[in-house]
């Protein structure tokens, strides 16, 4: 069966400090990836999307990147954080079957 | 801009009573539909899907889609406090990445 691993789940960083952000997919290859960030209280934002290796679609503008370095495995990371950085950052993946399944999810708290 | 409206609530029922969520969407080539539960502080599960015009009923959950007035509902029958959640509404905006586009959730209180 197919897991998708995310860590760390919880995270407290200075503003200015780098980040990353881990995802791991099992069972599957060739997964489409995504990374959201969801503010308090809010709704569901795409930062990120990736159809393959090295192929990365951003879909708002910001000072995160995002990296597919193998095919199961997707990387979110910033140079220097924000306050306005801090959220809920959920990775996901899909199949043609439709749907998404989502990673526990890391808490990030930007101080 | 495809969009996706959903009431943000709360919504407040009894126990025992029927939940009824409901979700409009503005794209009308969208073809697959879905509901997540979101528990507060942790991420988004899949609840229900559907593909189809008419009812999906899976357990306490029944999915219903009407593609010509464009919303999609999801009824929870027999509500329990562990109901008590964020359901969002979903669907897939086209193209061959599998995307989602999200409503922004509604609350649900089921009171004891």
């Amino acid at each position: 069966s197919q897991t998708i691993h995310q860590w760390p789940a919880t995270l407290v960083q200075p503003v200015g400090s780098p980040l990353s952000l881990e995802c791991t997919v099992e069972g599957t290859s060739n997964p489409n990836l995504y990374w959201y960030r969801q503010a308090a209280g809010r709704g569901l934002q795409l930062l990120f999307y990736s159809v393959g290796i090295g192929q990365i679609s951003s879909e708002v503008p910001q000072n995160l990147s995002a990296s597919r370095p193998q095919d199961r495995q997707f990387i979110l990371s910033s140079k220097k954080l924000l306050l306005s950085d801090s959220g809920f950052y959920l990775c996901a993946w899909s199949s043609s079957r439709g749907g998404y399944t989502f990673g526990s999810g890391t808490r990030l708290t930007v101080v | 801009q495809k969009e996706v409206e959903q009431n943000s609530g709360p919504l407040s029922v009894p126990e025992g009573a029927i939940a009824s969520l409901n979700c409009t969407y503005s794209d009308r080539g969208s073809q697959s539909f879905f509901w997540y539960r979101q528990y507060s502080g942790k991420s988004p599960e899949l609840i229900m899907s559907i593909y189809s015009n008419g009812d999906k009923e899976d357990g306490r959950f029944t999915a219903q889609l009407n593609k010509a007035s464009q919303y999609v509902s999801l009824l929870i029958r027999d509500s329990q406090p562990s109901d008590s959640a964020t359901y969002l509404c979903a669907l897939e905006g086209g193209g061959s990445n599998y995307q989602l586009i999200w409503g922004a959730g509604t609350k649900l209180i089921i009171k004891p």
